[in-house]
């Protein structure tokens, strides 16, 4: 079965760079969730995107943007990098017609920031 | 203090042996509960998804959720070496738009 694309699965960028991560949903799953996880920690949420709407904003740092695009594709904007941004980044998602918050994520996109 | 508490472990058990994790939460709105298996840099796979409480079954796997007791437990019978993971908690309620809020993930080692 078809899972959530990640890309690029790993990164490595300067400080004050620009990174762009994108996420590809399942087929059919409407509905997209970003997450942070740093070294040891559990998945914190980021922001989240329904039928192309934000749906739902956590801890995001203003530095960060994202978007969900017509054809559910998303986007992670990450600019002015910090050393403290290196994490994995996870992608998530989900049909809101269907059981509810049946996240499926994807296999994460690896940011080191130096 | 976290809404969602894991003890971290690390948990080393023998193959073929009953393994039991748990999680207990603050959040009385919290209506759906999942657990999650993660290999090391990896994504989180979906293991079980429970609404409200009771009991779920899938395998070797089953997912208990005591409401009353702010306490919800993942036992696995059988272990094998392969089960050897971070396995994370979840939780979401209905006013929460779908976002999930973590435990802490429980290091598991199944030894042969």
């Amino acid at each position: 079965a078809a899972g959530v694309i990640q890309s690029p699965r790993h990164l490595i960028k300067e400080k004050r760079e620009t990174a762009t991560l994108k996420c590809y949903p399942i087929p059919r799953h409407d509905t997209v969730y970003w997450y942070q996880q740093g070294p040891g920690q559990d998945p914190q949420f980021l922001i989240s995107f329904y039928e192309k709407m934000q749906s739902d904003k956590g801890s995001i740092p203003d530095r960060f943007s994202a978007q969900q695009f017509s054809d559910y594709h998303s986007e992670l904007n990450m600019s002015s990098l910090e050393l403290g941004d290196s994490a994995l980044y996870f992608c998530a998602s989900s049909l809101e017609s269907g059981g509810p918050n049946e996240q499926y994520f994807g296999p994460g996109t690896r940011l080191t920031v130096t | 203090q976290k809404e969602v508490e894991q003890d971290p472990g690390p948990l080393s058990v023998p193959e073929g042996a009953i393994v039991s994790l748990n999680c207990t939460y603050s959040n009385s709105a919290f209506q759906y509960f999942m657990w999650y298996r993660q290999y090391s840099r990896k994504g989180p796979e979906l293991l079980m998804y429970t609404y409200s409480s009771g009991n779920k079954e899938d395998g070797r796997f089953t997912a208990q959720v005591d409401k009353s007791s702010k306490y919800i437990s993942l036992f696995i019978r059988d272990s094998q070496p392969s089960d050897s993971a971070t396995y994370l908690c979840a939780m979401s309620a209905p006013s929460n738009t779908g976002k999930l809020i973590f435990g802490q993930g429980t290091t598991l080692q199944v030894k042969p």
